[in-house]
């Protein structure tokens, strides 16, 4: 049973780039959940995707960043001309259903570089 | 100030040794989570609470929710350097949008 999957686990871009960042949820999971890591900061929610459809996206910032989880394929969160305060370590989870009392399931998140 | 206070900050115990970790939150709890974190992984869940009085255990790890008092604990019996890491207690918002908010987390290192 494969959990989640994130990729890259490690992202190097220089400022003005754009960064991909991958997650593809456990099997059978619709739910997917994506959250940011500051060393000072701790764990923040960014936003919440349902196949095709953003539920929630109340924890991202409203310019540069952007998320999608197609019909087919990964969800992805899309940072565009990164700054040096985007590096962190993004993490994304997975669930079966949604609601409060549904367990998330996390990737080992990717970590984000800006030179 | 935080919605979930997490203490302490930091703990050193000698392995063997018992130890309690404690999750407050500010707002009405309609879900409770903890996680482990290795330094550089990702988050492992460890249990979910939902009803107050509630009380799980898996191995030698037990958690307890009083909802009353909008608290939680994390107990460990005889430590061992396997449960070093960061613990983390999450809360749901309970409104339909289902992104956890944690707290800052307790940072367990256990001696041999």
């Amino acid at each position: 049973n494969a959990g989640v999957m994130q990729n890259p686990r490690h992202l190097v871009r220089r400022r003005g780039q754009e960064a991909r960042l991958r997650c593809s949820p456990m099997k059978g999971h619709s739910h997917v959940y994506w959250y940011r890591q500051l060393p000072e900061e701790g764990l923040k929610f960014m936003v919440y995707l349902q196949k095709e459809n953003i539920i929630d996206e109340s924890g991202m910032p409203k310019e540069r960043f952007s998320a999608e989880f197609p019909k087919e394929g990964p969800s992805i969160l899309r940072i565009q001309q990164v700054v040096r305060g985007d590096s962190a370590a993004y993490f994304c989870a997975s669930s079966s259903a949604p609601g409060p009392y549904q367990p998330q399931h996390f990737g080992d998140g990717t970590r984000l570089s800006i030179l | 100030s935080q919605e979930l206070e997490q203490s302490p900050q930091s703990l050193i115990v000698q392995e063997g040794k018992n130890l309690t970790i404690n999750c407050t939150s500010s707002k009405t709890l309609y879900g409770l989570y903890w996680y482990k974190q290795k330094y550089g992984e990702g988050l492992i869940f460890l249990m979910m609470l939902q009803k107050g009085g509630e009380e799980k255990s898996h191995e030698k790890i037990t958690a307890k929710l009083d909802e009353k008092k909008q608290q939680s604990s994390l107990h460990i019996t005889a430590s061992q350097p396997s449960h070093a890491g960061i613990y983390l207690c999450g809360r749901s918002s309970g409104g339909g949008a289902d992104g956890l908010t944690f707290g800052k987390g307790t940072h367990l290192i256990i001696q041999p």
